[in-house]
């Protein structure tokens, strides 16, 4: 099982840019990176996913290197709203479902006015 | 539209008692999950199924007991709820096509929040 490693917490500022960075150093070959997001008394939400390179939604973006051995979920001009648990998971999608992902604690992000 | 739906939200217990956790979902997803969400903690998988009449244990499925009889209902059974059971339980499903490296995200639901006395 592909293990995460993850900051516990960030600050940050309306109207910044904000990156997270999640290394996952023994990412196996058919693994893709997947991004939730948590805010309180909620289940979590899918916010990006990616295998390589770069990947960029209508939310964020995941920037993949080659060696795939990490990535980093870039948050543009944070809100207040994105205050949250911010979760990177790493594993193979095909046909075996999700059910081996390891959910850490992930990363608590507090922005402030 | 539902997508997965959790009843009861909320749910107080005494030591010993048993309960079923329901979870529904309208996708037609073929996996579903339990976990529990301790505070402060990330989500721990504690059974799934990767369709009706399979299912699997996670990380921590002692305690707990699942079926899955339809595609749509994935119920978790608490048979003698235990003080170390007390947690946020959420369901999730996601649809894998067959043959194709699908990367359809996981749908959550919104918690049953179990506090046993």
């Amino acid at each position: 099982l592909a293990k995460t490693t993850q900051p516990i917490s960030m600050d940050s500022y309306e109207g910044q840019e904000v990156n997270i960075t999640c290394s996952h150093n023994n990412i196996a070959t058919n693994d893709y990176i997947t991004w939730y997001q948590q805010f309180p008394s909620q289940g979590p939400r899918f916010i990006i996913q990616g295998y390589k390179t770069k990947v960029t939604n209508e939310v964020a973006s995941l920037f993949i290197p080659a060696d795939r051995k990490s990535s980093t979920l870039s948050l543009p001009r944070v809100s207040l709203s994105d205050t949250a648990v911010y979760y990177c998971l790493v594993g193979d999608p095909k046909n075996t479902g999700f059910q081996k992902l390891v959910f850490g604690t992930g990363t608590r992000l507090l922005v402030s006015p | 539209n539902a997508g997965v739906t959790q009843t009861p939200k909320f749910r107080i217990l005494k030591i010993g008692q048993s309960m079923t956790l329901q979870c529904t979902q309208d996708m037609n997803h073929n996996y579903m999950y339990w976990y529990r969400q301790d505070p402060g903690m990330g989500l721990k998988l504690i059974y799934y199924s990767v369709g009706a009449g399979i299912t699997d244990k996670g990380e921590v499925p002692n305690g707990y007991n699942v079926s899955r009889s339809t595609t749509e209902d994935f119920p978790l059974r608490l048979e003698l709820a235990a003080p170390s059971q007390t947690s946020v339980y959420f369901c999730a499903s996601i649809s894998l096509g067959q043959g194709i490296l699908s990367n359809q995200p996981q749908h959550f639901g919104d918690g049953t929040r179990l506090s046993i006395l």
